[in-house]
C-alpha cells in the first residue's frame, strides 16, 4: 500500500527566503506526483505535475523534482512571499489506479 | 472558464440523517473522483468514475456510502444514515482522463450533530 509522508507539518520563515518541501512515498511504481495547494476553508489547486518518467517541471517561482529510485519529492519555492501562506499537499498516483494518494501537507506561513 | 463546482458548500446534518452532495465536472471531462478529507489530514480516495461506470469504490468507508454518474457528467455521493465520524470536507475532482491532472472543486463540508 502506497504511503506519502512529508515533513515538516509546519514551516514558518521570513519573506524572501527561498525553501524546500519535501515529500517521501513508499511504493517507488508511481505514474506522476502532484503537487497541490490548498488554502484555509478551500479546495486543491494544482501546482505541479511531473510524469515518472520526467525529472523536474517549473512554473514561474515554482520548481518540483522527482526522485522516483529514492521515493522522494521536493517542490522548490524562490522567493517566498506572504501570500504562498498555504498548505501544500503531495499525491501520487500508483501503477494501473487512478487515484491519488496524499500526504497530510506542510502548513507554510511566509512572515512580511 | 468554469472550474468543478459542488453543492452544498456546507451541510449540517443531525445523527442518522441521509445526505446528497453533488458535484458538477468540468465539462467533457471524463474521470470523476471525490475524496474524503478529515480535519488536519490530507484527501481520502473514495470513488472513481469513468464516464457512467464506477471503476473503482475500494475507499467507500461502509455501505452508507453510495455514488452515481447516471449520464456520465453531474455525480451525487450520497451518505445514509449519517454518523458523527463522517464529518469532514468531500472533494470532488475531474480529469481530462487518467493520465491528467486532476482538478478540484472546493468541497462540501459536511457537520453531524
Amino acid at each position: 500500500k502506497q504511503e506519502v509522508t512529508q515533513i515538516p507539518a509546519a514551516l514558518s520563515v521570513p519573506e524572501g527566503e527561498n525553501l524546500v518541501l519535501n515529500c517521501s512515498f513508499t511504493d517507488s511504481a508511481i505514474y506522476n506526483l502532484q503537487w497541490f495547494r490548498q488554502d484555509p476553508g478551500k479546495g486543491l489547486t494544482s501546482l505541479l505535475l511531473i510524469q515518472s518518467s520526467q525529472r523536474e517541471q517549473t512554473s514561474g517561482r515554482l520548481n518540483a523534482s522527482l526522485d522516483k529510485s529514492s521515493g522522494r519529492s521536493t517542490l522548490y519555492i524562490a522567493a517566498s512571499q506572504p501570500g504562498d501562506s498555504a498548505t501544500y499537499l503531495c499525491a501520487v498516483r500508483s501503477g494501473a489506479n487512478s487515484k491519488l494518494t496524499f500526504g497530510k501537507g506542510i502548513t507554510l506561513s511566509v512572515r512580511p | 472558464g468554469a472550474g468543478v463546482s459542488q453543492s452544498p458548500r456546507y451541510k449540517v446534518a443531525k445523527r442518522g440523517q441521509d445526505v446528497a452532495l453533488r458535484c458538477d465536472p468540468i465539462s467533457g471531462h471524463v474521470s470523476l473522483f471525490w475524496y474524503q478529507q478529515a480535519l488536519g489530514q490530507g484527501p481520502e480516495f473514495l470513488t472513481y468514475f469513468q464516464n457512467e461506470a464506477q471503476l473503482d469504490k475500494s475507499g467507500l468507508p461502509s455501505d452508507r456510502f453510495f455514488a452515481e454518474r447516471p449520464e456520465g457528467s453531474v455525480s451525487t455521493l450520497k451518505i445514509q444514515r449519517t454518523q458523527q465520524e463522517d464529518s469532514a470536507v468531500y472533494l470532488c475532482a475531474s480529469s481530462l482522463g487518467e493520465q491528467y491532472t486532476q482538478y478540484f472543486g472546493p468541497g462540501t463540508r459536511l457537520t453531524v450533530l
